[in-house]
């Protein structure tokens, strides 16, 4: 079965310096790893994904992520915070084998102190 | 630019009513979801639909029902209103057949069950 942990339920950061939200997951088959950060009072928005490729992943707002195979992790990282970056991020996997369910880990309150 | 609506940001209901949710999304994508969001439960997903008149079943799909007459539109019903259906609910969609990635996502209805 799919599952994903997001171990933190909150990240303080000062602004400026770098950050990391992290991510583990277990799929059955190859993992699509998606992750989406929610502002207050509105829906998710998609930040990035993995597929299949290069390792490291940037996406939106400045924000990258690695997909580590042997650790089965995905973290969010960005070099140098804002405070504007904080939000609710939600870390999403879904395997290959062809099946329509996404699933999404608890989220993680990111704080970015100025 | 992917613009996915729902019917209303904010609802308040009693408890034995019939609800509601609509979501309209304006991108012909074939996909559209449902789920709740609650507070360290992260996104569950209730029902999913991949084609007009199609459904499934997420994970938490008891006390609810859906409806899609027409691929732009995706309905969830709630029967019987109870407060443990008190919620965030997201709409989301995403195009493609089996092979759906990222999701698109409305803004939310907050549901009130008195």
């Amino acid at each position: 079965a799919q599952s994903v942990a997001q171990p933190e339920d909150q990240v303080n950061v000062a602004e400026g310096n770098p950050l990391t939200v992290k991510c583990t997951y277990s799929v059955s088959g190859n993992p699509y790893l998606f992750w989406y950060v929610q502002y207050p009072n509105r829906g998710l928005q998609f930040l990035l994904k993995y597929i299949t490729g290069d390792n490291l992943v940037k996406g939106s707002y400045g924000f990258e992520a690695e997909f580590n195979k042997s650790q089965t992790s995905f973290h969010l990282k960005k070099p140098s915070a804002l405070v504007s970056d904080s939000a609710l991020y939600f870390c999403a996997v879904r395997d290959n084998t062809g099946g329509f369910k996404t699933i999404f880990g608890a989220g993680t309150r990111l704080f970015v102190k100025a | 630019d992917v613009k996915v609506t729902q019917s209303s940001r904010y609802l308040v209901k009693r408890t034995g009513e019939k609800v509601f949710l609509e979501c309209v999304q304006d991108m012909d994508h074939e996909n559209m979801f449902w789920y709740r969001q609650d507070p360290g439960l992260g996104l569950r997903l209730i029902y999913f639909s991949y084609d007009v008149k199609m459904k499934e079943k997420g994970d938490i799909p008891e006390g609810y029902s859906v409806s899609r007459e027409k691929k732009e539109r995706f309905s969830l019903i709630l029967e019987s209103a109870s407060t443990n259906q008190t919620s965030m609910y997201l709409c989301a969609s995403s195009p493609g057949g089996r092979n759906q990635e990222t999701q698109y996502f409305g803004p939310g209805t907050r549901l009130l069950v008195l």
